[in-house]
């Protein structure tokens, strides 16, 4: 079964800063999705970025990106210009393009932004 | 707004009781996932189902049932509640066109008293 790894529970950052979030997978699949959740305070689960395993391109969305080292079974978040609303939880999660398409989360990362 | 739906958002009731929780995926998904979170804890996987069959079960306990109805709405059944059981059950669906991402509901909040 794919396993996915967060080894920090928790990481600081000051605002403004750049913070970079670890996430490892296991998995012996070729085709796959990895994503990052946030979990704010409201402990609403939001959906921060996707990326496509045959996609040599790292994701960006706006101060949000990716370095997805696939050979590695990496696929860390770079959070740029922090802000007070990142402080949250966050989730790695990979997508299975097989087996029912399920999902696997890792245990998480609380993200505290320190003005 | 993710566009999936989930009641009640509170839910208080006494050991031993049982409820159930509703979802209902975003328009045209046709998978259904839940989730237990417990305070401070990362997500458990329950189960999940596709189309109306059940396609994969994590932890989930045998006090707990759930399905998926024709209209693809889901119910998760919890029955012989334990004080252990209290934690926001989150409900995601995914699989409409090219996004594979779930998409998660507010949660429902149960506390077992």
């Amino acid at each position: 079964a794919q396993t996915v790894t967060q080894s920090q529970p928790e990481m600081s950052v000051q605002e403004a800063e750049t913070v970079t979030l670890s996430c490892t997978y296991d998995t012996s699949e070729s085709d796959y999705y990895l994503f990052w959740y946030k979990q704010p305070p409201s402990r609403q689960m939001i959906l921060v970025i996707r990326q496509e395993a045959y996609k040599q391109q790292n994701a960006t969305e706006n101060r949000f990106s990716v370095n997805f080292q696939k050979a590695a079974k990496s696929f860390s978040l770079k959070i740029s210009d922090s802000q007070l609303g990142d402080a949250a939880m966050y989730f790695c999660a990979y997508r299975t393009e097989f087996t029912g398409n399920q999902f696997y989360f890792g245990t998480g990362t609380s993200l505290t932004v320190i003005p | 707004d993710s566009g999936v739906t989930q009641t009640p958002k509170h839910l208080i009731t006494a050991t031993g009781q049982r409820v159930t929780l509703r979802c209902s995926p975003r328009s045209g998904d046709l998978s259904v996932y839940w989730y237990q979170q417990s305070l401070d804890q990362g997500l458990q996987f329950l189960i999940q189902y596709y189309n109306g069959e059940e396609r994969a079960k994590g932890n989930i306990l045998e006090r707990f049932s759930a399905q998926q109805f024709p209209d693809l709405h889901s119910e998760l059944n919890l029955s012989s509640l334990e004080l252990g059981d209290s934690a926001l059950y989150f409900c995601a669906s995914s699989g409409r066109g090219t996004t594979p991402e779930q998409y998660f509901g507010p949660g429902t909040r149960l506390t077992v008293t």
